[in-house]
C-alpha cells in the first residue's frame, strides 16, 4: 500500500456542488498539507496540519475547508466548486520539524465543468 | 518575502548530454534545499536534499545537486540524461522555524530527446 493515498483518483463535477477529496497515510507522521498545482504555477498550499486539533491557512485557503479526522486522515472539501478550482491536488505528509522533506500522494485530478 | 525561483520553465536536451536546472531561492540564514521530479500522471517524489554539510549533494537516478550560499542557489545536474528523466521537476526551499513548511518553485519541465 501507498504511504499517502488519495481518493478519488480523478473526479469531474459540476459547477456548485459540494466535493470532498480524502487523503490517508500510513507514515505515522503528524504533518498533514494539501496543495494544488497548476501549469506553470508550481505547487500552492492551501491548508496544512500540525495535529488533529492545529489547522491553518496556506496561501490559497478561500473556497476550500479542510477537515483532520485522524491523525492518519486529512480531506480537503470545496463547498461550491467553481471551474477555477480545476487543478491537480496532493495531500503530503511530513515529520515535525524543519528539515525535512514531504511524502506525496498520487494526487486527485479534479475537473470543475 | 521567501520565494524560490526556478529561471527556466522548459528545458529540452537531447539524451546523453548534461544538463542544469536553475533554481535560486531568497536570502536566509539557514534554509533546507530540495529537488522533487514529478513524472507524467504521477505524484512527487523526492530526488534529493541538502540539509547540511557537504555542499554537494547526490541523489537518486545519477542526479546531484550543489549549494551555493553566496548565490543562494541549489542547481540540479547530471552528467548524461536519458529519455526516462523526461519529467517536470521542483525545487523547495524550507526557511525553517517553527512552522517550516516548504515552498516550491514553478517547476521546470525536463525534455529528452533522442
Amino acid at each position: 500500500d501507498a504511504d499517502v493515498t488519495q481518493t478519488p483518483r480523478n473526479r469531474i463535477t459540476k459547477t456548485g456542488k459540494r466535493i470532498m477529496l480524502e487523503c490517508s497515510q500510513t507514515k505515522g507522521h503528524d504533518r498533514m498539507y494539501w496543495y494544488r498545482q497548476d501549469p506553470g504555477l508550481g505547487l500552492r498550499l492551501i491548508y496544512y496540519s500540525f495535529d488533529v486539533k492545529d489547522i491553518n491557512k496556506g496561501e490559497i485557503s478561500d473556497g476550500y475547508s479542510v477537515s483532520r479526522q485522524a491523525q492518519a486522515k486529512f480531506s480537503l472539501s470545496l463547498e461550491s466548486a467553481i471551474p477555477n478550482q480545476t487543478a491537480l491536488y496532493f495531500c503530503a505528509t511530513s515529520p515535525p520539524g524543519s528539515p525535512y522533506g514531504y511524502t506525496f500522494g498520487s494526487g486527485t485530478r479534479l475537473t470543475v465543468v | 518575502a521567501q520565494s524560490v525561483t526556478q529561471l527556466d520553465s522548459q528545458v529540452p536536451v537531447f539524451e546523453e548530454a548534461p544538463v542544469e536546472l536553475r533554481c535560486n531561492y531568497s536570502s536566509s540564514v539557514s534554509v533546507y534545499l530540495f529537488w522533487y521530479v514529478q513524472y507524467p500522471n504521477q505524484g512527487l517524489q523526492l530526488l534529493l536534499k541538502y540539509l547540511s554539510g557537504s555542499t554537494l549533494v547526490k541523489g537518486i537516478n545519477g542526479f546531484e545537486a550543489e549549494f551555493n550560499k553566496s548565490q543562494t542557489s541549489f542547481h540540479l545536474r547530471k552528467p548524461s540524461v536519458h529519455i526516462s528523466d523526461t519529467a517536470e521537476y521542483f525545487c523547495a526551499v524550507n526557511y525553517g522555524g517553527s512552522q517550516g513548511n516548504l515552498i516550491f518553485g514553478k517547476g521546470t519541465k525536463l525534455s529528452v530527446k533522442p
